[in-house]
């Protein structure tokens, strides 16, 4: 699970199998963010949960969120090489102007 | 395909000096940011603008400061620079979405 100042966490599975990465955060969020960051690149939006949603979907990848427990999830289903990359969630409630980063999981899919 | 522009895309430098980065975003977007990620790949946070205006400030040493000239601009002046300061340096736009898009990043390397 990430959060805050703890380390960058690490996952690595084989292709095809299936990986959830955890998500708590602290202070109450109107929407939670998932973003992948590839090597030497600038990370990108993967899925954006709101707090009035509880599951979201966008092709191989599923995002919940639980707002009572404070925690949310990302899930990719049949991982492929190319899913390999650091992600991120973030949360926010400030309406879009301090949007704040986990710690961040680092993924890699292996053939 | 790149919409936010980042220049240099690295930089070395000796302590003390000063270093300005610019970063320019082409997706009319009202608000812009300036994180920092360090080595451990922690994004955090530094400034955001609307539409020139400052918006957010977090603690961040004075040495640092940003200009924007107008709303898809955004740069940052560092002055006297110290090692700490290394980092990858991203800055970003976000739509009325709240998808954020960001820059490829300027890797600072302090001496």
């Amino acid at each position: 699970s990430q959060w805050g100042e703890e380390n960058l966490q690490a996952l690595s599975i084989q292709e095809g199998e299936d990986v959830t990465m955890n998500c708590s955060y602290k202070t109450y969020t109107t929407v939670v963010h998932w973003y992948r960051q590839d090597s030497g690149r600038g990370p990108a939006l993967i899925i954006l949960i709101r707090s009035n949603e509880r599951e979201k979907r966008s092709g191989r990848l599923r995002a919940t969120l639980d707002t009572s427990s404070q925690s949310s999830s990302l899930s990719i289903t049949a991982a492929q090489c190319e899913d390999t990359a650091v992600y991120f969630c973030a949360t926010d409630r400030t309406g879009g102007y301090k949007v704040v980063f986990g710690s961040g999981t680092r993924l890699l899919v292996s053939p | 395909e790149t919409a936010v522009f980042q220049t240099p895309n690295y930089h070395v430098t000796q302590v003390g000096n000063e270093v300005s980065f610019n970063c320019k975003q082409t997706l009319g977007h009202d608000t812009m940011y300036w994180y920092k990620q360090d080595s451990k790949k922690l994004l955090k946070i530094m400034f955001s603008y609307n539409n020139k205006q400052l918006i957010v400030n977090e603690t961040v040493p004075r040495r640092f400061s940003p200009q924007s000239s107008d709303k898809a601009h955004l740069n940052l002046r560092i002055k006297s620079v110290e090692p700490e300061d290394s980092a990858v340096y991203l800055c970003a736009s976000r739509d009325r979405g709240d998808e954020q898009y960001f820059g490829p990043g300027t890797r600072l390397t302090v001496l």
